[in-house]
């Protein structure tokens, strides 16, 4: 089993919609989360933390439960703009990252 | 954010050449980068931390001897593919974490890769 999982994809929407997108990590003794979005041959930038209280940036919104062990991410009223891979990244207290494989995302007109 | 540099950008050598990667934090200290490699449609793959004035821990499966890494200064890292050939071809990204005080800030901000063609 992956450290961290991530449901593949490609999720296909339209503009405006609202899309969700779920990681589950094994390591019960991970630090802290991240969502980090990936555009086509580019490196990763930091789209948000994750906190067990919940963090919302405008669209955005990242949950975190550590009961069940995962985290999710939900994109509200989608843009164009919005279309790339979103990579789950699950710190450990050492400091390590392991990243899930990405979920592919495309908003279509 | 922090920024983080990485050169060249891409490079095409031919098999059993040697190509040095650089990774530079621009505007912070990093104690400690990180080297990745990423096939296409896969997600990074961490190969080794490389820690200033010290030596790089690798991951395994990952050959130290193949994979060369130079941390000399709180601002750059090396990596040096030795004798490349075609099944090292990948995008490299670096990634460095930046010092808050005396603590390591979690997040990574990433340089932006180099895609290195062994023919």
């Amino acid at each position: 089993r992956k450290e961290v999982e991530q449901d593949p994809g490609p999720f296909n929407v339209p503009e405006g919609a609202t899309v969700a997108f779920n990681c589950t990590y094994s390591n019960s003794a991970s630090q802290s989360f991240f969502w980090y979005r990936q555009d086509c041959r580019k490196e990763p930038k930091l789209l948000m933390s994750v906190y067990s209280s919940g963090n919302e940036d405008g669209r955005f919104t990242a949950q975190l439960n550590r009961a069940s062990q995962y985290i999710s991410l939900l994109i509200r009223d989608s843009k164009l703009s919005d279309s790339a891979t979103y990579l789950c990244v699950v710190n450990t207290n050492a400091g390590k990252s392991t990243f899930g494989d990405g979920t592919t995302l495309t908003v279509k007109p | 954010g922090a920024v983080v540099s990485q050169h060249p950008s891409w490079v095409i050598c031919k098999s059993g050449t040697s190509v040095k990667i650089e990774c530079r934090s621009l505007d912070f200290q990093a104690t400690t980068m990180f080297w990745y490699r990423q096939f296409p449609k896969k997600s990074l793959m961490l190969m080794a931390t490389s820690n200033e004035g010290s030596k790089a821990t690798y991951e395994q499966g990952v050959e130290k001897d193949k994979f060369l890494i130079n941390h000399a200064s709180l601002t750059l890292s090396t990596l040096t593919v030795t004798s490349a050939h075609p099944e090292d071809s990948s995008f490299y990204i670096c990634s460095a974490r930046a010092l808050q005080g005396e603590t390591l800030v979690a997040e990574q901000y990433f340089g932006p890769g180099t895609r290195l063609t062994v023919t």
